[in-house]
């Protein structure tokens, strides 16, 4: 059982490069989350994607874009990346639909995120 | 808007029993989720409540729900050195699939 798959699990960048965090469930789920998570402050959230073809923004959506690709996948795009962007991101996800906010999110692994 | 606050930290000695506490502020939270982050992992629910409950228990597990005082608590009863981790609390409410999410208490077991 996968889950949610993200990938890389670790990576380090220049300030200003770019790069795209990716993220897979295999739960075919409609809901798909972006987060970061810095110490002391717990999850915040990026950007979410309530079913396949729409994003919205969450609270610190400032320097990311996201795609949903696909039911599927969900990505995560730093453009010029910035050292306050340095931490761990985790993609979840949850079946969704505003008659089931009790259903759980489901995280994935995280990746660990460093901006030098 | 909405807050959930928890102890950054909490030392529990092996076999006694863990209190982990957290308040919120917005009155209309449905259900107050409790997940767990061991290390170099991602978070895993351990329980849920809905608001109009005032417990629930699940094994080794107790939530208790205080809605006058928007405190939620979970005690994990004989804590073990395998429960040592970050232990998050989250709400959310009508209408909306957005999780809040509190600080996180990190819990370390004493040999």
């Amino acid at each position: 059982n996968a889950g949610v798959t993200q990938t890389p699990k670790f990576q380090v960048l220049k300030t200003g490069q770019s790069m795209t965090l990716q993220c897979a469930q295999d739960m075919n789920h409609n809901s798909m989350y972006w987060y970061r998570q810095d110490p002391g402050m717990g999850l915040r959230l990026i950007y979410y994607s309530a079913s396949e073809g729409t994003t919205d923004k969450g609270e610190v959506p400032n320097g990311y874009n996201v795609s949903r690709l696909n039911k599927r996948e969900f990505s995560l795009r730093l453009e010029s990346a910035a050292p306050s962007q340095t931490s761990v991101y985790f993609c979840a996800s949850s079946e969704g639909g505003w008659n089931k906010y009790n259903q759980p999110q489901h995280f994935g692994d995280g990746t660990r995120l460093s901006i030098l | 808007g909405e807050d959930v606050e928890q102890s950054l930290f909490l030392s529990v000695r092996e076999g006694d029993s863990s209190v982990i506490n957290c308040t919120y502020t917005d009155s209309s939270s449905t259900y107050l989720y409790w997940y767990k982050q061991e290390p170099g992992a991602g978070l895993q629910l351990l329980t849920y409540i809905f608001s109009n409950m005032d417990m629930k228990q699940d094994q080794r597990l107790t939530v208790l729900l205080n809605k006058k005082d928007k405190h939620l608590s979970l005690r994990i009863a004989d804590t073990q050195t395998g429960d040592s981790a970050i232990y998050f609390c989250a709400e959310i409410n009508f209408g909306n699939e957005k999780l809040t999410f509190g600080t996180g208490t990190r819990l370390t077991i004493i040999p």
